[in-house]
């Protein structure tokens, strides 16, 4: 059974770092590429950062951002140790959402979610 | 970047309804859509890829159509299960972007 389970969320001050990490198991986790999409309370969905697929090597391949995130959040993968992460800094209110950890599928849409997990950005 | 408009963003429909949501992309974009499903709470699901592709285990009630600009997904008989929150998805080009949202509540 495919499974992604996020972790690292928690409450952090305006201006503060945070790592989110999403284990991965029941399928071949180097093959896919891997997002990250967030949630603020009571608003839509939104894509933040995607990681290509890799067969060679441990590290992934190619990232993307979104705009409002670019420059701040990092995104990486150990494909050893089958976890996707997400190197959150400098963040800001407007970060306080809950993240969840998506594997990409057919189409390359994302066909497996984590339950989320919630970061809080407040003094 | 690609903006996706959802109508409507509130839909009040019965138990046995036909419904039918609608996306519409600001430039071309393919085949490249896909539906989620969320319910309070719950991480998203998805339901329908390249815009009429149903997703393993996805009930054949729902359906999805269109191409380049105006896509919709069809609900042939609404369930009680099936009330919930519809998202489309490009995934054309980055940054990839959602709708805003239908959400579909019982009448």
């Amino acid at each position: 059974e495919v499974q992604v389970l996020e972790s690292g969320g928690g409450l952090v001050q305006p201006g503060g770092s945070l790592r989110l990490s999403c284990a991965a198991s029941g399928f071949t986790f180097n093959k896919y590429p891997m997002s990250w999409v967030r949630q603020a309370p009571g608003k839509g969905l939104e894509w933040v950062s995607l990681i290509g697929s890799s067969v060679i090597g441990s590290r992934g391949g190619n990232t993307h951002y979104a705009e409002s995130v670019k420059g701040r959040f990092t995104i990486s993968r150990d494909n050893s140790k089958n976890t996707l992460y997400l190197q959150m800094n400098s963040l800001r209110v407007e970060d306080t959402a809950v993240y969840y950890c998506a594997k990409c599928g057919g189409g390359n849409a994302f066909d497996s979610w984590g339950q989320g997990t919630l970061v809080t950005v407040s003094s | 970047d690609i903006q996706l408009t959802q109508s409507p963003s509130f839909l009040s429909a019965s138990v046995g309804d036909r419904v039918t949501i609608t996306c519409r992309a600001s430039q071309g974009i393919s085949s490249y859509l896909a539906w989620y499903q969320q319910k309070p709470g719950k991480a998203p699901k998805l339901l329908i890829y390249s815009a009429s592709t149903l997703q393993s285990g996805v009930p054949s009630r729902f359906s999805g159509s269109g191409s380049g600009t105006e896509f919709t997904l069809t609900i042939s008989s609404l369930q009680p299960e099936d009330f919930a929150t519809y998202y489309c998805q490009q995934l054309n080009s980055y940054p990839l972007t959602f709708g805003g949202g239908t959400k579909v509540e019982i009448k």
